[in-house]
């Protein structure tokens, strides 16, 4: 089967930083993704894991641990406009869906 | 370049009527797929279709889902008859298909009130 798992809401401070972790169980492992959606709006691209490794992009960055079954996505410099959802999203094995977390809600506050 | 596009944006209807939702996907976007995301709760495949082939249907409710790809191009998702807990957002995407790397891009959604 297949489990993937995040908290479901957290809070942070503007300016600071926020780390939402992943934990996940599947059969096969093809790349690990994460997914901004603001409320009422579709999931945007944000990074894609397949490596064990940090992948850095601007204020977000992306940790993926293979043999431990867990990922991290980090958030430097909070600003309002991050208060979202964060999915994060696993492709078992080759070219199949993706599985999708029920995603965190971040709220960032002043 | 042009996105994910999909319509309605919202239908309200009452339970056991039918609704229909249309997707058009990226221009060259070989992979599309059909999700349905409850309030609350991370998106669900329905459907994922290559081409105009259906790679993955098993998690679709065949007694009242259907979905068609025609040409490999659009795509209806159809509900026939709806029930109160089809109320969710149904989101296409679509992508290039053909390697592990494929990010899927996201249509705005259509969200679906049943009464």
């Amino acid at each position: 089967g297949q489990n993937i798992d995040q908290p479901t809401e957290m809070t942070a401070t503007e300016g600071a930083i926020v780390q939402i972790n992943c934990t996940y169980q599947t059969s096969g492992f093809n790349g690990l993704f994460w997914y901004q959606q603001h409320a009422g709006e579709a999931p945007t691209f944000l990074s894609y894991n397949v490596l064990d490794g940090l992948e850095e992009k601007g204020r977000f960055s992306s940790f993926l641990s293979r043999s431990k079954g867990y990922s991290y996505l980090l958030l430097k410099e909070l600003q309002m406009k991050d208060s979202a959802s964060y999915l994060c999203a696993v492709r078992d094995i080759g070219n199949t869906p993706l599985v999708f977390g029920k995603g965190t809600r971040l709220s960032v506050i002043a | 370049e042009a996105g994910v596009a999909q319509s309605p944006r919202y239908k309200i209807i009452e339970k056991r009527q039918s609704v229909a939702f249309w997707c058009n996907p990226i221009s060259g976007h070989a992979t599309l797929y059909w999700y349905q995301q409850i309030l609350g709760q991370g998106p669900k495949l329905l459907i994922q279709f290559q081409n105009n082939g259906v790679v993955d249907d098993s998690q679709l409710p065949k007694d009242r889902f259907s979905a068609e790809r025609l040409k490999g191009v659009d795509s209806t998702l159809k509900i026939q008859p709806a029930k109160l807990e089809d109320s969710a957002v149904y989101l296409c995407a679509s992508s290039l298909g053909g390697s592990a790397y494929n990010e899927q891009f996201f249509g705005p959604g259509t969200r679906l009130t049943v009464l």
